[in-house]
This record gives structure tokens, C-alpha cells and sequence, in this order.
């Protein structure tokens, strides 16, 4: 019973394509979260919901698109993919609130060629 | 702004030795700190986090920190070193703008050598 789940979890594409990640969670959250893991391994949000409203959307260039369908869904589109755009994915869940724990998908690791 | 300085990307220690990873913050309000674990080409898990209460905090698989407010530091600790605990440590503080958010050090990668 997977809590939070991401898909795909490879994936490998040319520059200038279109490309979707879906993640999924069953933990009955209010909030999503997507991150991006640099390949120093530096780990930054670049966006959260509640409710599936944007609450918290970092200085992500405007290519990078989430949408949450429900609360449990957190989906992100990306367009124009560039090489810079290279890195792991995660998607995570909690509760609202400034002390919870955050519980993390297993990644999507995006390779731009 | 808050922010998190982990000292050292890379940490190696013997099997049944101490283990302790060393997370510097600054926070404008009382902070709620955090130590997430990232084994290989996994997600991240919570090791143990502050939030209010008694400074000396325990976590899983045996490791413990303790919030010095006068050091501004989170030190992460672990009186024996277990092949398994290789991975990649992150500390982080939260803050709160709508929703959480999670502002992480650089981590440290800890190896133990057998």
C-alpha cells in the first residue's frame, strides 16, 4: 500500500518536448508538494497545495505548470523541456501545518537530452 | 528568511562508531526543525523533528538530536554506526506561508566503513 506514489519513475526525453508526472497519495492529506533534487542532491520546493489551491509557488519558470485535479492528486506538466530541466522530481504530502511530517514519493527521475 | 547550514556534504565513520552530522539555522521565529533520510534512489523519510517541548529529541533506527537555541544548531547523533545507515541526511526548518515549507541544508552523505 503505497502512501504517496509518483509515475513514471524513469524518464528519458529530447529537448523542446512536452512531458506530464502524475503523483498519487492515499494518506487523505490537504497538502501536496512538488520538489526538485539538483544533481548535488540540493532538494528545493517549487510548489504546494491545499485543497487543491497553488498556495506556495517558487521562482519556477512559468514552463513548469502543476494542476491538482483532487486532493489527492498533484499532477506536473512540463513544457519546452530544456537540459537545465534535468534533475529528480518528488512529490510529497502532509497535513496542513507548520510542524508535519512530510511523506515523499519515490521520485521521478527526468533526463533531458 | 530561513535558512540551514549543514557542515560537511560528506561524512564517513566506522561501523559501530559515533555518528554525528552537524545542522547550523537561522530563523526569524521559533523554528521547527527536521531531519529527513534519503536511502539510494528513494524518497525521502522522517528521521526526527522539534517542534516544541523537550529539546533532546529521539527518532527511528536509534538516532537522536538536541535543539541548542544559544547555538542555533540541531546536531544529529547516533551513539553506533549500522552498515544501514548509509544514505543522505537532510536537516530542514519550517516555515509556514499558506502552507509548509521546507527549507533544506545541502545534506551529507554519511558512509560507514566496515
Amino acid at each position: 500500500d503505497t502512501a504517496v506514489s509518483q509515475t513514471p519513475k524513469y524518464l528519458v526525453t529530447q529537448m523542446g518536448n512536452d512531458k506530464s508526472i502524475k503523483c498519487e497519495q492515499n494518506l487523505g492529506h490537504d497538502t501536496m508538494y512538488w520538489y526538485k533534487q539538483d544533481s548535488k542532491k540540493f532538494l528545493k520546493i517549487m510548489f504546494s497545495y491545499n485543497n487543491k489551491e497553488l498556495i506556495i509557488n517558487e521562482t519556477v519558470p512559468n514552463r513548469f505548470s502543476p494542476k491538482s485535479p483532487d486532493k489527492a492528486h498533484l499532477n506536473l506538466h512540463i513544457n519546452s523541456l530544456e537540459l537545465g530541466d534535468s534533475a529528480v522530481y518528488f512529490c510529497a504530502s502532509s497535513q496542513d501545518g507548520r510542524a508535519e511530517t512530510q511523506y515523499f514519493g519515490p521520485g521521478t527521475r527526468l533526463l533531458v537530452l | 528568511a530561513q535558512s540551514v547550514t549543514q557542515l560537511g556534504s560528506h561524512v564517513s565513520v566506522s561501523e559501530g562508531a559515533l555518528v554525528l552530522l552537524r545542522c547550523n539555522y537561522s530563523s526569524s521565529v521559533p523554528p521547527y526543525l527536521f531531519w529527513y533520510v534519503q536511502y539510494p534512489n528513494q524518497g525521502l523519510q522522517l528521521l526526527l523533528k522539534y517542534t516544541t517541548g523537550a529539546t533532546l529529541v529521539k527518532g527511528i533506527n536509534g538516532f537522536e538530536a538536541e535543539f541548542k537555541k544559544s547555538e542555533t544548531s540541531f546536531h544529529l547523533t547516533k551513539p553506533s554506526a549500522h552498515m544501514s545507515d548509509a544514505a543522505e541526511y537532510f536537516c530542514a526548518v519550517s516555515d509556514y506561508q499558506g502552507a509548509q515549507k521546507l527549507v533544506f541544508g545541502q545534506g551529507t552523505r554519511l558512509t560507514i566503513n566496515p
